[in-house]
């Protein structure tokens, strides 16, 4: 098993410019997730999919997009990147829902200019 | 409003003693609790975690205590060794009325275990 994988691991935009980041797991975990963290303030949720077709917003979910259109992909999408942004992006799955163990991808660190 | 709190940024202890990391919570609803450890430029892994029906659970080196009256919990690291030293995050759920998995965070607290 892979895990959870995030590309790409660096990523520098212009204000203004839209990309996605990706995210996959082959655990076939139902639950999914994407986190900012920032310094000084822990990890925040942005959103999260309980499913495949199913997503909700978390604490901060502005700015940002997601779908699930399938178990293992859970792409977060910026729409018109702001330098506030500027963040290490983790995702997460977990295996069932009711269960808060979360396995977490390696970190996207984006820098918006 | 910061409902999981790590006051201390950071902690610094000598190998082979007890390292002691602390964290507050202000939700009454939050009921179960994890820690999670992170190294540089990794994703954080999962340590231990515990239920809002006990007041401690152990795991090798790790031991958490959940004090629910003074919302509080802390994280016990005996004995501490040079690869504990990382950031370690407190994490809070509220698994009731919907299993959302929804987790809120502390901002951390860097440990140095020092040889």
């Amino acid at each position: 098993n892979a895990g959870v994988t995030q590309t790409p691991k660096f990523q520098v935009l212009k204000t203004g410019q839209s990309m996605t980041l990706q995210c996959a797991q082959d655990m076939n975990h139902e639950y999914m997730s994407w986190y900012r963290q920032d310094p000084g303030m822990g990890l925040r949720l942005i959103h999260y999919s309980v499913g495949a077709g199913i997503t909700d917003q978390g604490e901060v979910p502005n700015g940002y997009n997601v779908s699930r259109s399938t178990t293992e992909d859970f792409p977060l999408r910026l729409l018109s990147a702001a330098p506030s942004q500027t963040s290490v992006y983790f995702c997460a799955s977990s295996y069932s829902l009711g269960r808060g163990e979360q396995y977490f991808g390696p970190g996207t660190r984006l820098t918006v200019t | 409003d910061q409902q999981v709190k790590q006051n201390s940024p950071s902690l610094s202890v000598q190998e082979g003693r007890i390292s002691i990391l602390n964290c507050d919570y202000t939700n009454s609803m939050f009921d179960y609790f994890l820690w999670y450890k992170k190294y540089p430029a990794e994703g954080p892994t999962f340590l231990i975690s515990i239920s809002s029906i006990k007041d401690k659970n152990e795991d090798g080196r790790f031991t958490v205590f959940l004090n629910k009256s003074a919302k509080h919990l802390s994280l016990h690291i005996v004995p501490s060794q040079p690869g504990d030293s990382a950031v370690y995050f407190c994490a809070a759920s509220d698994r009731r009325g919907g299993a959302t998995n929804k987790l809120i965070f502390g901002t951390g607290t860097l440990l140095a275990v020092q040889p």
